[in-house]
């Protein structure tokens, strides 16, 4: 099975609610990282935590390596914030990136 | 600052031909890679390099993709010979070390 499982593949918000996005992971990850793709398709860095949680405006993101887990919470949901978000993690060999398949976030007005 | 640059950013081949897509990762980075984008795989692994050492080269792609760094400052994979299977965005990414990963903005193959 996949080793970074991402959820949900898709999430429709309004304008000014809020969601988390989940990635679960089967193995010990060392490190966790939060991308989303801009509308020339490229990944554009929105965190990379090894432990804990970090903040960046609307967005939170917390990863939790013995659980298994990371989360990315955007607030006050605005309409630019749609796209695709994708996370990936590194495996305790440290070099070795896996992709979750990618949430599709719609935000409608 | 130049990020990762990524050439060409469209290419369209015929299939059983040979394409070279390039990469010129972020100046001092250790770690470079290359990625595959297709909307039904999402993103996959093609290779790896640290200090210009292969440390992992993809499995299943093996056989016709290949990837090379002959220096720290450009890598190119080859796709020889192509397949329409092969259709997808390519991407380029370099770290330093263990942190973030920078992307560049991908090539786009269409193989007919």
């Amino acid at each position: 099975g996949d080793q970074v499982e991402q959820s949900p593949s898709a999430l429709s918000l309004h304008e000014g609610t809020g969601s988390a996005l989940r990635c679960n992971f089967t193995t010990t990850m060392r490190a966790v990282q939060w991308f989303r793709k801009n509308s020339r398709g490229s990944l554009i860095n929105l965190f990379y935590l090894a432990s804990g949680t970090k903040e960046n405006g609307r967005l939170k993101s917390a990863f939790d390596s013995k659980e298994r887990y990371s989360t990315l919470h955007i607030r006050d949901a605005q309409l630019e914030d749609s796209g695709t978000y994708f996370c990936a993690a590194g495996d305790t060999n440290a070099y070795k990136v896996i992709f979750g398949k990618g949430t599709h976030l719609h935000v409608l007005p | 600052d130049a990020g990762v640059t990524q050439t060409p950013r469209h290419e369209v081949a015929e299939k059983g031909q040979t394409i070279i897509l390039k990469c010129e990762p972020v100046s001092g980075h250790n770690d470079l890679f290359w990625y595959r984008q297709t909307k039904i795989q999402g993103l996959e692994l093609l290779s790896y390099f640290r200090s210009k050492s292969l440390m992992e080269d993809g499995g299943a792609f093996k056989d016709r993709f290949k990837a090379e760094m002959l220096n720290s400052s450009f890598s190119t994979l080859k796709i020889q010979p192509t397949e329409p299977k092969d259709s997808a965005v390519y991407l380029c990414a370099s770290r330093d070390w263990e942190d973030t990963q920078y992307f560049g903005p991908g090539t786009r193959l269409l193989v007919l």
